[in-house]
């Protein structure tokens, strides 16, 4: 268990409408991640953050923005939803462990459907 | 070329039997690796990491090959509850701690049969 609670989980939201997401976690990770995962396409890195109000782009930020005020909670926002923006996101933190190195564990995922 | 490929299958075996799934990857600066496990509609979860010498977790054994560039992972005495999407990933690297640089396959699906 990684300690991440992603909300909502489920949502429907009609094309045009600005749309948040959330990750909070509870064991001080330093860095977050948000990805989507479509088919055909994968995993995709959408944004990171390396600390409160350190943020970066992944593969595929456009149309996405992000913010991280406290360590705890870093938050995806879809500015004007789009219908190709349907998926499944999934927040993620760093951790090293014993035996598995240093790799990302995951949120339970926010299903996200633009009508 | 996909930066990592996998076999999508699905590989449907019967309960009991051995499988095996490789990956290849195009980064020879790879420098981690790893295989998680996705249910249906859930989180991928790790499932282990992939070391140079090899490296076994009860039925479960992951092999890593650097010349040919690709990874292995062999189950054994596969059970009903072994069935799911097993998805390769490889790290290029960065900072300590930032896995900014994780590339992911789609993913191989096993069907275990009673």
């Amino acid at each position: 268990d990684a300690g991440i609670t992603q909300s909502p989980r489920h949502k429907v939201t009609e094309t045009g409408t600005p749309v948040t997401l959330r990750c909070h976690q509870t064991e001080n990770h330093r860095y977050m991640y948000w990805y989507r995962q479509d088919p055909g396409h994968g995993l995709r890195l959408i944004h990171y953050s390396y600390g409160v109000k350190d943020t970066d782009k992944g593969e595929v930020s456009d149309g996405y923005s992000v913010s991280r005020s406290k360590t705890e909670d870093f938050l995806l926002t879809l500015e004007s939803a789009t219908s190709s923006q349907t998926s499944v996101y999934f927040c993620a933190i760093s951790e090293w462990r014993p035996n598995s190195g240093n790799t990302i564990y995951f949120g339970e995922g926010s299903w996200l459907t633009v009508v | 070329r996909k930066e990592v490929e996998q076999d999508p299958g699905p590989f449907n075996v019967p309960e009991g039997a051995t499988v095996a799934f490789n990956c290849t990857y195009s980064n020879s600066a790879s420098q981690s690796f790893f295989w998680y496990r996705q249910d249906c509609r859930k989180e991928p979860k790790l499932l282990m990491s992939v070391y140079s010498s090899g490296n076994e977790d009860g039925r479960f054994t992951a092999q890593l090959n650097r010349a040919s560039q690709y990874i292995s992972l062999l189950i054994r005495d596969s059970k009903l509850s072994d069935s799911a999407t097993y998805l390769c990933v490889v790290n290029l690297g960065g900072n300590a701690g930032n896995n900014r640089k994780l590339i992911w396959g789609l993913g191989t699906s096993l069907a275990v049969n009673p």
